[in-house]
């Protein structure tokens, strides 16, 4: 059964910081790796999908990693600004399918 | 192209009454997953569907729910009886094929069980 744990739980970090957001899951046998942003009371926005056979994507000032065999992946976040506040989450695809399973996200926040 | 599409947003039900939570998917896509969100708690996994077809259920209670994703129109999440621990978020994805392809989801349907 696969689990996902996000560390750390919240965040808060001053304005233009470059920052580390921590996933691990613990089957090595994922499709792929996604992560979202979710606002408060809003839904999922998808940020980076790494399938199993890429090491990292990037996307503006997004960059994600992944590496199987230790069941770790990182979201970095370059010049972090006040709109990046939000919850991020991480989750991986099993199952043949897009079946997810999330971790309890990462709160963060970002300050002036 | 339009996103996926939830409706209700905001959905106020008594206790004992029936849910029923629709999901469009992007067009293009004829894959469905819901997925919960309790208060405080992570998102976790309910069905999987395909047009007519459930795929894995493996998340859904084994009482009181069951979904739909019929060859023409919305896929439904039913909840009958409802009681308060229902009361959550309730969020539909969809993707264009299975295999690993980037889900998105839509923005929820918040259900409260008074």
């Amino acid at each position: 059964k696969q689990e996902v744990t996000q560390i750390p739980a919240a965040l808060s970090v001053p304005e233009g910081e470059n920052l580390v957001l921590n996933c691990s899951f613990t089957d090595s046998a994922i499709y792929n790796l996604q992560w979202f942003r979710q606002d408060p009371g809003k839904g999922l926005t998808s940020l980076l999908l790494i399938q199993s056979s890429q090491r990292e994507q990037t996307s503006g000032r997004l960059n994600a990693s992944l590496d199987k065999s230790s069941g770790r992946s990182t979201l970095y976040i370059a010049a972090s600004q006040p709109g990046d506040s939000a919850t991020y989450l991480c989750a991986g695809g099993t199952g043949g399918g897009n079946k997810l399973t999330f971790g309890t996200g990462t709160q963060l926040k970002v300050e002036l | 192209n339009a996103g996926v599409m939830q409706n209700p947003r905001h959905l106020v039900r008594r206790r004992g009454q029936e849910a029923r939570l629709r999901c469009s998917p992007m067009k293009g896509h004829s894959h469905v997953y819901w997925y919960r969100q309790l208060p405080e708690e992570g998102l976790k996994f309910m069905v999987y569907l395909q047009k007519e077809n459930i795929i894995d259920e493996s998340g859904m209670p084994k009482e009181r729910f069951s979904a739909e994703f019929p060859k023409e129109g919305p896929s439904i999440l039913r909840i009958q009886q409802v009681v308060r621990g229902d009361s959550a978020a309730y969020f539909c994805a969809s993707s264009p094929s299975s295999g690993g392809t980037e889900a998105f989801f839509g923005q929820g349907t918040r259900l409260t069980v008074v």
